[in-house]
């Protein structure tokens, strides 16, 4: 089956401790994307890479980090300098044929602040 | 700056009872605009893209229409499995989507 695997669902965090968050997709998508969403709020982006080895700063990029050295991957790290981190992280991905770009979400991986 | 404003931030309906949620967006060379559905504790779920003004989609009891200014996901006599958070998002000239804040429906039996 094609898709996108987040893990894991949920992640704890000591206070001063890095995380990562792995994201991964056999859907052969160029883009990949990293989302934060907060209750009431709607989605917000925190970085993208539109091709392997690049990557770029979304909305709120501020203590997060991100690589992207294999198509399928693209973890993001949750460094100790993101002071708020608790949120439900989304993973997405872009399939983009004929100029008609649909985008596709992981399960989401909730972190909480231990 | 682009805006995505969703309306009404909840919505409570009985089962069978049609209605009507709104998204409603200011964006700078609209390059298409996303419906997705939103289970408690999942990712979203894809629904619907629109790319331009007139255009409509079906899908069982949804359909999504869209105007220069606004979209609409009517739902026609829902049923409780169709509970759930609707998000729309809109993509302009960037890579990345900006999202509303969704609207929460609920369908009681």
């Amino acid at each position: 089956d094609g898709g996108i695997t987040q893990s894991p669902k949920y992640l704890f965090r000591k206070e001063g401790q890095n995380v990562t968050l792995s994201c991964e997709q056999n859907l052969n998508h160029d883009a990949m994307y990293w989302y934060r969403q907060d209750p009431g709020q709607g989605l917000r982006l925190i970085y993208y890479s539109q091709i392997v080895n690049d990557f770029q700063k979304g909305d709120i990029a501020e203590g997060y980090s991100v690589s992207r050295e294999k198509k399928e991957s693209f973890p993001l790290t949750v460094t100790s300098a993101q002071k708020n981190p608790t949120a439900f992280y989304l993973c997405a991905s872009t399939e983009n044929r004929d100029s008609q770009e649909t985008q596709y979400f992981g399960p989401g991986t909730r972190l909480l602040v231990l | 700056e682009d805006q995505v404003t969703q309306s009404p931030e909840a919505l409570r309906l009985q089962e069978g009872e049609s209605s009507s949620l709104n998204c409603s967006y200011t964006v700078s060379g609209l390059r298409g605009l996303f419906w997705y559905r939103q289970d408690p504790g999942k990712g979203p779920e894809f629904l619907f893209t629109l790319y331009s003004a007139g255009e409509e989609k079906e899908k069982e009891r949804l359909k999504a229409t869209l105007t220069k200014k606004e979209s609409f996901l009517h739902i026609t006599a829902p049923k409780p499995e169709d509970s759930a958070t609707y998000l729309c998002a809109v993509l302009n000239s960037g890579y990345a989507l900006n999202f509303g804040k969704g609207t929460s429906l609920l369908v009681t039996p």
